[in-house]
């Protein structure tokens, strides 16, 4: 599985687009780039999946890059309901398995 | 809501007893996933069932096991339970195609005292 790196913590204002990087220069052809959001003492949930280029749905847009070495998260306009920690993953889940491999996540902050 | 149930929401035992936990997945999700989440580690994949049959096991510790049953919900025993059990125990279900979005549940605190 690909190593991600992203940033520990960030700190935004209400109202701010926020953009959190992921590096994963190890991503092989068949690896997913998935974003998942955790509040603290919930389960994570579900954000957004791409392949490349960029994918947009009702709560952030995916950008990536053509050598997809790296991911961006973008979240419109947060508001402080966006404090949580935000996850990406990487991997091929149809075939080297079902499970999902967080790392560290970055903490969001964001302030009033 | 994620349409995902686990009880109970929270478990204190002691040292040594053994406990289980339940985990219903949405309507129609064949597969089940299990995770831990502890403070030092972060969140673990544990073990994955897929329509009653087991899938792909992760850091799974031998005094741990599951299963999944005809109705498709799901049991996480735990044995000789330590301190260090202690954790959060998440469970998730996903879409037949898409095991990338899995859907969690609100999660077990488990409490070893």
């Amino acid at each position: 599985l690909a190593k991600t790196t992203q940033p520990i913590s960030m700190d935004s204002y209400e109202g701010q687009e926020v953009n959190i990087t992921c590096s994963h220069n190890n991503i092989a052809t068949n690896d997913y780039i998935t974003w998942y959001q955790q509040f603290p003492s919930q389960g994570p949930r579900f954000i957004i999946q791409g392949y490349k280029t960029k994918v947009t749905n009702e709560v952030a847009s995916l950008f990536i890059p053509a050598d997809r070495k790296s991911s961006t998260l973008s979240l419109p306009r947060v508001s402080l309901s966006d404090t949580a920690v935000y996850y990406c993953l990487v991997g091929d889940w149809g075939n080297a398995g079902n499970m999902l491999t967080f790392g560290g996540g970055t903490r969001l902050m964001v302030k009033p | 809501d994620s349409g995902v149930t686990q009880t109970p929401k929270h478990l204190i035992t002691a040292t040594g007893q053994r406990v289980t936990l339940r985990c219903s997945p949405r309507s129609g999700d064949l597969s089940v996933y299990w995770y831990q989440q502890s403070l030092d580690q972060g969140l673990q994949f544990l073990i994955q069932y897929y329509n009653g049959e087991e899938r792909a096991k992760g850091n799974i510790l031998e005094r741990f096991s599951a299963q999944q049953f005809p109705d498709l919900h799901s049991e996480l025993n735990l044995s000789s339970l330590e301190l260090g059990d202690s954790a959060l125990y998440f469970c998730a279900s996903s879409v037949e195609g898409s095991p990338y979005e899995q859907y969690f549940g609100p999660g077990t605190r488990l409490t070893v005292t």
